[in-house]
């Protein structure tokens, strides 16, 4: 069965540094493999998906994240913190179509100036 | 405007009181989805549909129930809540179909507490 680990549930940077999030999965076969934000007291939004078409996938709001198969690892990069980008993080993998999304736990990013 | 609604947003209730919140969603998508998240757990999906009349469990379907009788609607029925129930409530929605995944939109949510 699939799964999804997000390592560090708790992530502190300063506005300018680099922002990583990690995330490994477990899955048998090629997934599809997702992130998702969560602004206080909203729902989720897709930040950026992988399905095969590249490893270096580009999301919204500068993030971006490599899909690595030989770590089966899926990291969440942004060159350059802002204020803005404090949320929580979650990292998600589906197999196929129609199946369920399954989630990390989620990582809190706390952005300080 | 392509969205997917929740309703109520809050509710608190106490135990034993049937209980139904709603989803709609209004981009004619096949798919809908209940998750629940909880601290320190990430989303858990509750029940699926993949299409109207077609309904099955996720991960934590215990004490839940859910109806798709028409497709923009998926409401999800607590017959009987708990305070185990108490938790943030997700609806979800997306096209489904063949071999590619496509981006499941979510609602604002609901805060649910069971007295």
């Amino acid at each position: 069965a699939q799964s999804v680990t997000q390592l560090g549930s708790h992530v502190s940077v300063s506005e300018g540094a680099l922002v990583l999030l990690r995330c490994n999965y477990s899955s048998s076969v090629p997934p599809y493999l997702f992130w998702y934000v969560q602004y206080p007291n909203q729902g989720l939004q897709l930040l950026l998906k992988y399905t095969s078409a590249a490893t270096l996938v580009k999301g919204i709001n500068g993030f971006e994240a490599e899909f690595k198969k030989s770590e089966t690892s899926f990291h969440l990069t942004k060159p350059s913190a802002h204020m803005s980008d404090a949320a929580e993080y979650f990292c998600a993998v589906s197999l196929q179509a129609g199946t369920a999304l399954i989630f990390g736990k989620g990582t809190t990013l706390s952005v300080s100036s | 405007e392509a969205q997917v609604t929740q309703n109520p947003r809050y509710l608190i209730t106490v135990t034993g009181k049937k209980l139904t919140v709603t989803c709609s969603q209004n981009m004619n998508h096949e798919y809908m989805s209940w998750y629940r998240q909880d601290p320190g757990l990430g989303l858990r999906q509750i029940y699926y549909s993949m299409n109207v009349e077609v309904t099955d469990k996720g991960d934590v379907p215990e004490g839940y129930k859910v109806s798709r009788k028409e497709k923009r609607n998926f409401p999800l029925i607590l017959e009987s809540p708990s305070p185990n129930q108490t938790s943030l409530y997700f609806c979800a929605s997306s096209l489904w179909g063949g071999s590619s995944y496509n981006e499941q939109f979510f609602g604002p949510g609901t805060r649910l507490t069971v007295l």
